[in-house]
């Protein structure tokens, strides 16, 4: 079975300062990553994904997440927050191999950028 | 490119009723997905089609249905609404049936049974 966790439901952070947020997955093979963004009353917003190669992956927006496969993680990090960042960050996996080919979403981070 | 349409975006129905829901992928995506999304259960997979087929369908019951058509529009059906029934219901496309595609998702469709 696949499963992400993200483990803060809130984070905080000032205007201009650096930001991540938090995601580890379970998977049986290797894992395919993904990181979306919803903004109120809206759907969800594709920002970046992980499936081989470099483990720093750069998006939109300058957004980037880096993968690390011994700590089964893939954290969304941003250099310098915008108050227009403020949104609902969900990280998703889907296991390479299996018969499971859905996306399972974690529970959703709510980040706030603060003026 | 137009993205992924959901229509309607806002549906009230009485328990007991059915609903269906309509959404138009991205042109030239093949593979559409259906999610619930709920503050208490967070965002929930439904279905996938791919070329007019299932491919793949989430724990829900068989109130929950769907279809897809040759132009690659898809549908999903309700039936016997339940209050619990009311969430946000999320399509999305994407280019294949292939797993390291991302999804590109609609607006969502506000569904609240009373």
């Amino acid at each position: 079975a696949q499963s992400v966790a993200q483990p803060e439901d809130q984070v905080n952070v000032a205007e201009g300062n650096p930001l991540t947020v938090k995601c580890t997955y379970s998977v049986s093979g290797n894992p395919y990553l993904f990181w979306y963004v919803q903004y109120p009353n809206r759907g969800l917003q594709f920002l970046l994904k992980y499936i081989t190669g470099d483990n720093l992956v750069k998006g939109s927006y300058g957004f980037e997440a880096e993968f690390n496969k011994s700590q089964t993680s893939f954290h969304l990090k941003k250099p310098s927050a915008l108050v227009s960042d403020s949104a609902l960050y969900f990280c998703a996996v889907r296991d390479s191999r299996g018969s499971a080919r859905q996306l399972t979403f974690g529970s959703g981070t709510q980040l706030t950028v603060l003026p | 490119k137009a993205g992924v349409t959901q229509t309607p975006r806002y549906l009230i129905k009485t328990r007991g009723q059915q609903v269906t829901l309509s959404c138009s992928p991205i042109s030239g995506h093949r593979s559409v997905s259906w999610y619930q999304q709920t503050p208490g259960q967070g965002l929930q997979f439904l279905f996938e089609y791919f070329s007019e087929t299932q491919r793949n369908k989430g724990n829900f019951p068989g109130r929950f249905s769907g279809r897809q058509f040759s132009n690659s529009r898809s549908e999903m059906n309700v039936s016997t609404l339940e209050l619990g029934d009311s969430a946000l219901y999320l399509c999305a496309s994407s280019l294949g049936a292939g797993s390291a595609l991302e999804q590109y998702f609609g607006p969502g469709t506000r569904l609240t049974v009373t």
